[in-house]
């Protein structure tokens, strides 16, 4: 069954530090999303993506953060200056019509320190 | 902001029983799906449902949207050890976000 990819698993990073977040989403998908899921709390909604543009972004989804999609296969979050309450699970999605449900990768556990 | 309620929180109980939990919210939604997560992994797509009054069944599982579609519900029949895990709604609420309840903790005793 065609997965979702995300690497590294775990990235423990200095306060300040940049970190880029990689996601492989599955190959015909045209939606591509990320989450994140602080440690006992619900999962957030960060942004979505859509032909080579952000559709859709929440409030957490400040300056700090951008993405990308440098080539065909690959989607990147990244944080520019991290802080410690960026410490969570991030996880990227895809879907190919963006109504009937994503699949989600088994995310990224982002430890700043 | 669009919000959804689950509940029970947690729920424990032993095989052979039946069991429901519901997702609640004072906002319509254009589609609504149902995710099981395993610890340290991502949430895995249950079910989707998306016209009001829409009943989708998956084995044991039964899955509700209301008719007004601002709330679901998940029933297990013969609840198994293997159905233990972390249950979420989500909502579809905007162009392409879905908004995700607290989940529901199920643990199936044998």
């Amino acid at each position: 069954e065609p997965e979702v990819t995300q690497t590294p698993s775990h990235q423990v990073t200095q306060m300040g530090q940049e970190v880029i977040l990689r996601c492989v989403p599955i190959s015909n998908h045209l939606y591509f999303y990320w989450y994140r899921q602080i440690l006992g709390q619900k999962v957030e909604f960060l942004v979505s993506f859509y032909n080579n543009e952000i559709s859709e972004k929440s409030e957490i989804f400040d300056d700090q953060f951008s993405v990308e999609r440098p080539d065909g296969s690959n989607f990147t979050l990244k944080i520019r200056s991290t802080k410690l309450e960026d410490s969570a699970m991030y996880f990227c999605a895809s879907s190919d019509t963006g109504i009937f449900g994503y699949t989600f990768g088994s995310g990224t556990r982002l430890t700043v320190v | 902001t669009q919000l959804l309620e689950q509940s029970p929180q947690f729920l424990s109980i032993q095989e052979g029983e039946n069991l429901t939990v519901y997702c609640n919210s004072s906002s319509v939604f254009s589609s609504l799906q149902w995710y099981r997560q395993e610890p340290g992994e991502g949430p895995v797509l249950l079910v989707t449902v998306v016209t009001g009054g829409e009943v989708k069944k998956l084995k044991r599982l039964t899955f509700q949207f209301g008719d007004a579609r601002k709330d679901s519900s998940l029933h297990i029949t013969a609840a198994q050890p293997g159905d233990t895990g972390l249950y979420l709604c989500a909502g579809a609420g905007g162009a392409q976000k879905l908004v995700f309840g607290q989940g529901t903790r199920l643990t199936i005793n044998p």
